[in-house]
């Protein structure tokens, strides 16, 4: 009974560089959403998912792309990284947002 | 855009006695559900309680309860005789009918139980 796992949990990287979060729930969940957690602004959504195959932009999307090949996946790619986006990243799912949504542990990625 | 505000960034209680953290929201919609999230020092994020804003009773969690006035548009959280454990920040969310099951959070309370 995973619920929802992310990885990695730890990344440093040089600006510019790029990389991939996968976020991976066992729930059988249609929803998903990945969020950024700064201190002071709460979590922020980037980008989110209704469904298999679709994806739609949040609040902060600038910077960030995301896939849902498979429903059980939800994967958050950043291009270029920049040190705007040192951040902790959480990954969540949900059967349907009204019963609130299970969250990953979080990545804290730092960009130096 | 809906938002949600928090108005206390840190607070602290004894252990054993009773704590309110405030959250103020707004929206133009009547459809409408609130959430309360913990997130220890582990970084988990947890959820407390949920309210849907076309029910007038107040939602109750064990130790947990909200005082939601929606003309007011509040939504308080209570926690009754604090542990330990309670120490974490605390999270309110909203999230609109019609908003394809997007939550926005406040900025957090930092809730510290001293023994």
């Amino acid at each position: 009974n995973a619920g929802v796992t992310q990885t990695p949990k730890f990344r440093v990287l040089k600006t510019g560089q790029s990389m991939t979060l996968l976020c991976a729930q066992d729930m059988n969940h249609e929803y998903m959403y990945w969020y950024r957690q700064d201190p002071g602004m709460g979590l922020r959504l980037i980008h989110y998912s209704v469904g298999e195959g679709t994806t739609a932009k949040g609040e902060v999307p600038d910077g960030y792309n995301v896939s849902r090949l498979k429903k059980q996946n939800f994967l958050l790619g950043l291009e270029s990284a920049a040190p705007s986006q040192t951040s902790v990243y959480f990954c969540a799912s949900s059967r349907t947002g009204f019963y609130g949504y299970t969250f990953g542990s979080g990545t804290r990625l730092t960009v130096v | 855009a809906q938002t949600v505000t928090q108005s206390q960034p840190e607070m602290s209680v004894q252990e054993a006695e009773t704590v309110t953290l405030s959250c103020t929201y707004d929206t133009s919609e009547s459809n409408y559900y609130l959430f309360w999230y913990k997130q220890p020092p582990s970084r988990q994020m947890i959820l407390v309680i949920r309210q849907e804003a076309y029910k007038q009773q107040n939602a109750t969690e064990n130790r947990f309860s909200v005082n939601f006035q929606k003309a007011a548009k509040s939504f308080s959280l209570k926690i009754s005789d604090s542990q330990l454990g309670d120490t974490a920040m605390y999270f309110c969310a909203f999230m609109e009918e019609t908003s394809g099951s997007r939550l926005t959070f406040g900025e957090g309370t930092q809730l510290t139980v001293n023994p």
